[in-house]
């Protein structure tokens, strides 16, 4: 079965850097998504990707943040300079609209700890 | 705008006791519903879904039905086991919100044995 992959699984990093979280989503799929989850919270949506642009952002999803599909199969989500409370769980997810339910495809996630 | 409010945890119960977590929704659309659950450690399992009104999602002996009079989409298992210990979610996605899942804030269910 298909399925949305994510790298790495860990990152960490200090502070200031800039990081890139990597994702693959399903082949056949248009939408593209960015969800982040500081631990023990809700998950919150941060970015959705159509057409090789931005179709929307959430307050989150500020200047120090981008995305981009650099080729035909990755989906990236860069951060440009890390702060402390970037330290969360992000999700890629995928979909294709001729699925009725609007169904996302969730990736495993990528734990990302800014020391 | 849209948004998920599901009921406060964490819920304990011993096994082979009955689940309800309770779901409501606000949507201008007509959004599709999901439970979705998190595994200590884990990332997002769908866990059942159901695209329009009265339609009953179920697995793994979990069961939502999409109760659009009352905009609501309860969680319920008849028994739980010790395995099904875990966090909760319930979403929402629609074409109002650019098919981006909206998330209630999760519900820790612990379940003794």
């Amino acid at each position: 079965e298909p399925e949305v992959t994510q790298t790495p699984s860990h990152q960490v990093t200090q502070m200031g850097q800039e990081v890139i979280l990597r994702c693959v989503p399903i082949s056949n799929h248009l939408y593209f998504y960015w969800y982040r989850q500081i631990l023990g919270q809700k998950v919150e949506f941060l970015v959705s990707f159509y057409n090789n642009e931005i179709s929307e952002k959430s307050e989150i999803f500020d200047d120090q943040f981008s995305v981009e599909r650099p080729d035909g199969s990755n989906f990236t989500l860069k951060i440009r300079s890390t702060k402390l409370e970037d330290s969360a769980m992000y999700f890629c997810a995928s979909t294709s609209l001729n699925l009725l339910a609007n169904e996302q495809f969730f990736g495993p996630g990528t734990r990302l700890t800014v020391l | 705008g849209d948004s998920v409010t599901q009921m406060e945890g964490p819920v304990t119960l011993s096994e082979e006791a009955f689940l309800t977590i309770n779901c409501t929704y606000t949507a201008t659309g007509y959004p599709s519903l999901f439970w979705y659950v998190q595994y200590p450690g884990e990332g997002l399992q769908l866990l059942l879904k159901a695209t329009k009104a009265d339609d009953k999602g179920s697995n793994k002996g979990f069961e939502a039905t999409y109760r659009k009079e009352t905009t609501s989409f309860h969680l319920e298992k008849g028994s739980v086991q010790v395995s099904d210990s875990a966090v909760y979610f319930c979403a929402l996605s629609a074409d109002t919100g650019g098919f981006k899942t909206i998330f209630g804030a999760g519900t820790r269910l612990f379940v003794k044995a």
